[in-house]
């Protein structure tokens, strides 16, 4: 079976830049969470969604959005990128809106 | 605001020894608590979890603990392998906090079990 798949692994983008980023989930997952992990930090909780609403959002600025589609993948999207959004974006995905994730490997964004 | 504390950084032990790695929390709201561990290049991976009205889950080598009264968790490796050389971290969260079921993460501890 497939786990969750991110795409792309890395990222180099330029300050005021556009970003997207992408999930799929687990076969049959119907929720995708969002996290972003500093350089040594934990993970940072940015969204949840589940059957294509959000269900919560963490403490980040306009700039972050995200939505699902009815395929229950899911994008993330920041815009006018800034240095300190260069972090690890983890994409976790769960049978229901529950506590059982499965984090995919991520994608590394570097704002330059 | 951390309302997850790994104050351990680091931690380095000897293959065959137990591994202790410790999680404080603040929030009394948090109702379930989660272990991950994470490989360079990869995503956490679940480890155990435990429920606020238990005060120890056990699976295999790992046992979770949980002191609600002093809002303290550990995890208990035993025997520590090679391979779990890792980065730990202690996650909680509670379904009555908002409608989300999101994870607050600790800042890690890593974990070298020397051969």
């Amino acid at each position: 079976d497939a786990g969750v798949t991110q795409s792309p692994t890395h990222l180099i983008k330029t300050r005021g830049q556009h970003v997207t980023l992408r999930c799929s989930p687990i076969s049959g997952h119907k929720s995708v969470s969002w996290y972003q992990q500093v350089l040594g930090q934990g993970p940072q909780f940015i969204f949840q969604y589940y059957e294509k609403e959000e269900r919560g959002r963490g403490n980040f600025p306009d700039r972050f959005s995200a939505r699902q589609f009815p395929n229950y993948s899911s994008e993330l999207n920041v815009n006018a990128l800034l240095l300190g959004d260069s972090a690890l974006y983890l994409c976790a995905s769960s049978p229901d809106a529950n506590y059982g994730y499965t984090f995919g490997s991520g994608t590394r964004l570097t704002v330059v | 605001d951390q309302q997850v504390k790994q104050n351990s950084p680091s931690l380095s032990v000897q293959e065959g020894r137990i591994s202790i790695l410790n999680c404080d929390y603040t929030n009394s709201m948090f109702d379930y608590f989660l272990w991950y561990k994470k490989y360079p290049a990869e995503g956490p991976t679940f480890l155990i979890s435990i429920s606020s009205i238990k005060d120890k889950n056990e699976d295999g080598r790992f046992t979770v603990f949980l002191n609600k009264s002093a809002k303290h968790l550990s995890l208990h490796i035993v025997p520590s392998q090679p391979g779990d050389s890792a980065v730990y971290f202690c996650a909680a969260t509670g379904v009555r906090m908002d409608s989300s079921y999101k994870l607050i993460f600790g800042s890690g501890t890593r974990l070298l079990v020397r051969p």
